[in-house]
């Protein structure tokens, strides 16, 4: 089992590129959730899909988009990066609401 | 303000200490509790999930949780260098779904 597995790990963008961040996950986890992570902020919800077909936007979901592909994958579009997008992405899956498996991240950097 | 406050730390400790870890938080409607620990250019990992009140033991681990105070806490006894990571907590409300809120994090350095 790979668990969660995100790509790219590491990306940089000039202001205004747009880029599609990959998850998936093997454990046939119906709930899907994307998160960034910046120094003293934790981790914010981005957007989540509580099952297939459906997506709900989460704290900060300005400038993002989601597509639930199929129960496995679920990717995360910056359509205009900008510097505010830089980050650390996790992606996450769960069966129940407390205990989500993470990914190991990707780093993006917006210039 | 934060609805979950951490103190960001770093926290230096020697190994063998008793460490505590603490998150203070302002929705008295939160019920789930948990901690997560996070390596350095990890993702975090479920340490420990509590109930509402009370405490709960894994090993050198025990998560305790306060809910008049708004307040709960994580205790690693006898601290291993293995254990220097970041450490975040995270709630729920039983009607948030699966949706957590996490505090900021506290990053523990043991020192051998």
């Amino acid at each position: 089992n790979a668990g969660v597995t995100q790509t790219p790990k590491f990306q940089v963008l000039k202001t205004g590129q747009s880029m599609t961040l990959q998850c998936a996950q093997d454990m046939n986890h119906n709930s899907m959730y994307w998160y960034r992570q910046d120094p003293g902020m934790g981790l914010r919800l981005i957007y989540y899909s509580a099952s297939e077909g459906t997506t709900d936007k989460g704290e900060v979901p300005n400038g993002y988009n989601v597509s639930r592909l199929n129960k496995r994958e679920f990717s995360l579009r910056l359509e205009s990066a900008a510097p505010s997008q830089t980050s650390v992405y996790f992606c996450a899956s769960s069966v129940q609401g407390n205990e989500q498996f993470f990914g190991p991240g990707t780093r993006l950097t917006v210039l | 303000q934060k609805e979950v406050e951490q103190d960001p730390g770093p926290l230096s400790v020697p190994e063998g200490a008793i460490v505590s870890l603490n998150c203070t938080y302002s929705n008295s409607a939160f019920q789930y509790f948990m901690w997560y620990r996070q390596y350095s250019r990890k993702g975090p990992e479920l340490l420990m999930y509590t109930y509402s009140s009370g405490n709960k033991e894994d090993g050198r681990f025990t998560a305790q949780v306060d809910k008049s105070s708004k307040y709960i806490s994580l205790f690693i006894r006898d601290s291993q260098p293995s254990d220097s990571a970041t450490y975040l907590c995270a709630m729920r409300t039983p009607n948030a779904g699966n949706m957590l809120t996490f505090g900021g994090g506290t990053r523990l350095m043991v020192k051998p």
